[in-house]
């Protein structure tokens, strides 16, 4: 089974911190994706990543940032979290043949 | 601009009866459809999927039915069960194997006993 890990399940962080969410996945796949879930909005593409220091920016990608140093590890970084980037992070994984496999969610909160 | 909607946030169905799940969408360069599935405090599942060269694909209770000229598709399920209950998400891209899905907002499916 693929396995898509997200290491953080629940963070509270203060205004201006700086954020890091991580996701491994286990199957070698070479595409990788960060989400963001809020209500009435569906899912929406922060960056995704298709090669090892590859990225591309999705349709929401302001105050975001991301990390491909090695193909099973795919970072987030909020440089400096605000309030309206309290949301559910989903972290993806997929291969150029199959579907998209989404780890459990990282509910962050920023106060 | 929404590329995939789905205008129904939630439905409420009796268990046992059929429960449709309905998505549009507007990019005509969209070539393959996926329904996920979420429960609450986990990722979405994959559930079915559908090519643009097909008009239905069957997987068990789940059926997908894709129709091109609407920009229309709908998931049914026969019979709901309880375990249904999630929200429902459809989601949209230029080729198989998606590099990038673009994801309706949900429907809040409930099975009622």
């Amino acid at each position: 089974d693929v396995k898509v890990t997200q290491s953080s399940r629940y963070l509270v962080k203060r205004t201006g911190e700086k954020v890091f969410l991580e996701c491994v996945q286990d199957m070698d796949h070479e595409n990788m994706f960060w989400y963001r879930q809020d209500p009435g909005l569906g899912l929406r593409l922060i960056y995704f990543s298709y090669d090892v220091k590859m990225k591309e920016k999705g349709d929401i990608p302001e105050g975001y940032s991301v990390s491909r140093e090695k193909k099973e590890r795919f970072s987030l970084i909020l440089e400096s979290a605000s309030t309206n980037q309290t949301s559910m992070y989903l972290c993806a994984s997929s291969s150029s043949s199959d579907t998209i496999y989404f780890g459990e969610g990282s509910w962050l909160t920023v106060v | 601009d929404q590329q995939v909607k789905q205008n129904s946030p939630s439905l409420s169905v009796q268990e046992g009866r059929i429960s449709i799940l309905n998505c549009d969408y507007t990019n005509s360069m969209f070539d393959y459809f996926l329904w996920y599935k979420k429960y609450p405090a986990e990722g979405p599942t994959f559930l079915i999927s559908i090519s643009s060269i097909k008009d239905k694909n069957e997987d068990g209770r789940f059926t997908v039915f894709l129709n091109k000229s609407a920009k229309h598709l709908s998931l049914h399920i026969v019979p709901s069960q309880p375990g249904d209950s999630a929200v429902y998400f459809c989601a949209a891209s230029e080729i198989q194997g998606a590099q990038k899905l673009v994801f309706g907002q949900g429907t809040r499916l409930t099975i009622n006993p």
